[in-house]
């Protein structure tokens, strides 16, 4: 079965410092991964996504992922943590059973920076 | 260009009631999913609609819940005889086709509060 896993439930920063929130995934075959980023009470906003070539993806509001292929992860970093990035993260992966874009999605991850 | 719609935001509801929720997808959209995010969890699958079409139903509740996606007319989720465990955020999102590698468009959510 394929899955993600967020291993924590909250992370803290401090404004300025940098930032990792992690994500592991199980698939079989080459993974189809994704983040997001919920503010409250909004819906899902896209951050970025892996799905071939360069392991280092940059995406929106400065936000990039490393994709290991050898570690299974797919971590999102940040240089320099704005309090504005204070929100719930979600990592997801495609299920590649059905053939179309049915994501899967870890626990989320808190982000909590501080001024 | 709008993106997804959905509608109520919020609705209350007393148990025994129904429940129905409205998703259009972004334009140029022709499927649809449905989440459910119960709180403080991540988001679960429950459905997925072409025009006329359930895709794939394996996260929905075998009782209670239906879905379609008409023709004309937005997707709706169907809760019939609503009971407190079904308090939770709806969330509707769309893509393009099955061909694409993208991400889903989300919605800003229909919050249900079952009293």
């Amino acid at each position: 079965a394929q899955s993600v896993a967020q291993p924590e439930d909250q992370v803290n920063v401090a404004e300025g410092n940098p930032l990792t929130v992690k994500c592991t995934y199980s698939v079989s075959g080459n993974p189809y991964l994704f983040w997001y980023v919920q503010y409250p009470n909004r819906g899902l906003q896209f951050l970025l996504k892996y799905i071939t070539g360069d392991n280092l993806v940059k995406g929106s509001y400065g936000f990039e992922a490393e994709f290991n292929k050898s570690q299974t992860s797919f971590h999102l970093k940040k240089p320099s943590a704005l309090v504005s990035d204070s929100a719930l993260y979600f990592c997801a992966v495609r299920d590649q059973a059905g053939g179309y874009n049915k994501l899967i999605f870890g626990a989320g991850t808190r982000l909590a920076v501080h001024p | 260009n709008a993106g997804v719609m959905q509608n109520p935001r919020h609705l209350v509801r007393r148990r025994g009631q129904e429940a129905r929720l409205r998703c259009s997808p972004m334009k140029g959209h022709s499927h649809v999913y449905w989440y459910r995010q119960l709180p403080e969890e991540g988001l679960k699958f429950m459905v997925y609609l072409q025009k006329e079409n359930i895709i794939d139903e394996s996260g929905m509740p075998k009782e209670r819940f239906s879905a379609e996606f008409p023709k004309e007319g937005p997707s709706i989720l169907r809760i019939q005889q609503v009971v407190r465990g079904d308090s939770a955020a709806y969330f509707c999102a769309s893509s393009p086709g099955t061909s694409n590698t993208g991400e889903l468009f989300f919605g800003e959510g229909s919050r249900l509060t079952v009293l």
